[in-house]
């Protein structure tokens, strides 16, 4: 398997405009989670989604972030508009089906978007 | 609020020269531990979980350790291979699936 693929690995936009990052878990996997990595918070955790529905979207910063599963294989975070404060390195992770007892299972990280927005 | 500090921050040790990395941690009901190694440009790796306290994991030159309020990640004979950075996370009962990380300590080992 591939892993979990994340696309673009660098966007530069400008302020207000609107960015889409991309992510395609591991196949089978059910879980999806994205992350916001900075050097000031380190890496936090923005939603998550279990077959395909967000569970917990807490971590979504304000209404410019948005994101989307539409199926098994792919999702989508957009900010729309973009802030400069928005740039960091954004991941996608996705874990295996939990079953039989076990809860706890190791994520699979992307290679992650450095976005920067100036 | 679920709270994972690690340190120290940097560390930079000679080849072959064992040291620990701390985790300590405040959760509320502890489901998981994990340790994950993170090389510049790309995203975490996984390396062990850890469930409960006393439970010890080895892989290599590493061997992750856990008490009721820390975590230690012994690592034995470093070779300059295990530079990165080391996050720690923990994963609460109540919290789901979510994992709350640490800051990191980025290790360097010289040649």
């Amino acid at each position: 398997d591939a892993g979990v693929i994340q696309s673009p690995r660098h966007e530069v936009t400008e302020m207000g405009q609107e960015v889409t990052l991309r992510c395609k878990p591991i196949s089978g996997h059910n879980s999806l989670f994205w992350y916001r990595q900075t050097m000031m918070r380190g890496l936090e955790l923005l939603i998550y989604f279990n077959n395909n529905v967000p569970i917990d979207d807490s971590g979504m910063p304000e209404d410019r972030f948005s994101a989307k599963m539409p199926n098994a294989s792919f999702s989508t975070l957009k900010i729309q508009p973009s802030e400069p404060r928005d740039s960091a390195v954004y991941f996608c992770a996705s874990t295996p089906r939990q079953g039989g007892g076990v809860v706890n299972t190791e994520a699979f990280f992307g290679q992650g978007t450095r976005l920067t927005v100036v | 609020e679920d709270q994972v500090t690690q340190s120290p921050e940097a560390l930079r040790l000679q080849e072959g020269e064992s040291s620990s990395l701390n985790c300590s941690y405040t959760v509320s009901g502890l489901r998981g531990l994990f340790w994950y190694r993170q090389d510049p440009g790309k995203g975490p790796e996984f390396l062990f979980t850890l469930y409960s306290a006393g439970e010890e994991k080895e892989k290599e030159r590493l061997k992750a350790t856990l008490t009721k309020k820390e975590s230690f990640l012994h690592i034995t004979a470093p070779k300059p291979e295990d530079s990165a950075t080391y996050l720690c996370a923990v994963q609460a009962y109540q919290g789901a699936q979510k994992l709350v990380f640490g800051q990191g300590t980025r290790l360097t080992i010289n040649p």
